[in-house]
């Protein structure tokens, strides 16, 4: 199975920078996914990292180190829209798709 | 956009009556699951299917069954429902590919009573 840690919440001003990491430590290894949720709706996809290094995808960049088990998401040029939990997640041999507890982010004006 | 679609989406019953969670999805997608999520907490895997006539236990353990006669419908059913059953099932289909990022439904919200 996958054993999947990232911090439980995280606080931005509007504008700023915000980094959330995520470890893990798996038995095997398939890619690993960013995903948003606001409170009360479905997860949606935000990135994909399966090679190490950085994924740019706009406001969002996601990096991974396979080698030390370590992703992170960057979002930047944060909006109040952003304010959502942020689900790492790792996939391993047989296709199957673990999720962190998640990180919520709140943007303050 | 993903078309992925689950029935019903709020759900209220009592103790021990039967039900079944509804999924479907038009995208041809080989794969689906059932995932678990009680507010504010993660999702926890209940059941995964990889085609017609598949279907897996997920990592946690859950009293509910699964079925796939056809490839775009995965229903999940309780038989006797309890209030620990009380929860939201997320499902989700994926297709296999280098990326295969899951799809979600919006979610049965049950309570039970």
């Amino acid at each position: 199975g996958q054993n999947i840690d990232q911090p439980t919440e995280m606080t931005a001003t509007e504008g700023a920078i915000v980094q959330i990491n995520c470890t893990y430590q798996t038995s095997g290894f398939n890619g690993l996914f960013w995903y948003q949720q606001h409170a009360g709706e479905a997860p949606t996809f935000l990135s994909y990292n399966v090679l190490d290094g950085l994924e740019e995808k706009g406001r969002f960049s996601s990096f991974l180190s396979r080698s030390k088990g370590y992703s992170y998401l960057l979002l930047k040029e944060l909006q109040m829209k952003d304010s959502a939990s942020y689900l790492c997640a790792v996939r391993d041999g047989d296709y199957k798709l673990s999720f962190g507890a998640g990180t919520t982010v709140t943007v303050r004006a | 956009e993903a078309d992925i679609y689950q029935t019903p989406r709020y759900l209220v019953i009592g103790t021990g009556k039967k039900i079944t969670l509804e999924c479907s999805q038009t995208m041809g997608h080989d794969k689906m699951y059932w995932y678990q999520q009680d507010p504010g907490m993660e999702l926890h895997l209940i059941h995964y299917s990889y085609g017609v006539n598949s279907t897996e236990k997920g990592d946690l353990s859950s009293e509910s069954t699964v079925s796939r006669i056809r490839t775009e419908h995965f229903p999940l059913t309780l038989e006797s429902a309890r209030p620990s059953h009380t929860s939201q099932y997320l499902c989700a289909s994926s297709e296999y590919g280098e990326a295969g990022e899951l799809f979600f439904g919006e979610g049965s919200r049950l309570t039970v009573l």
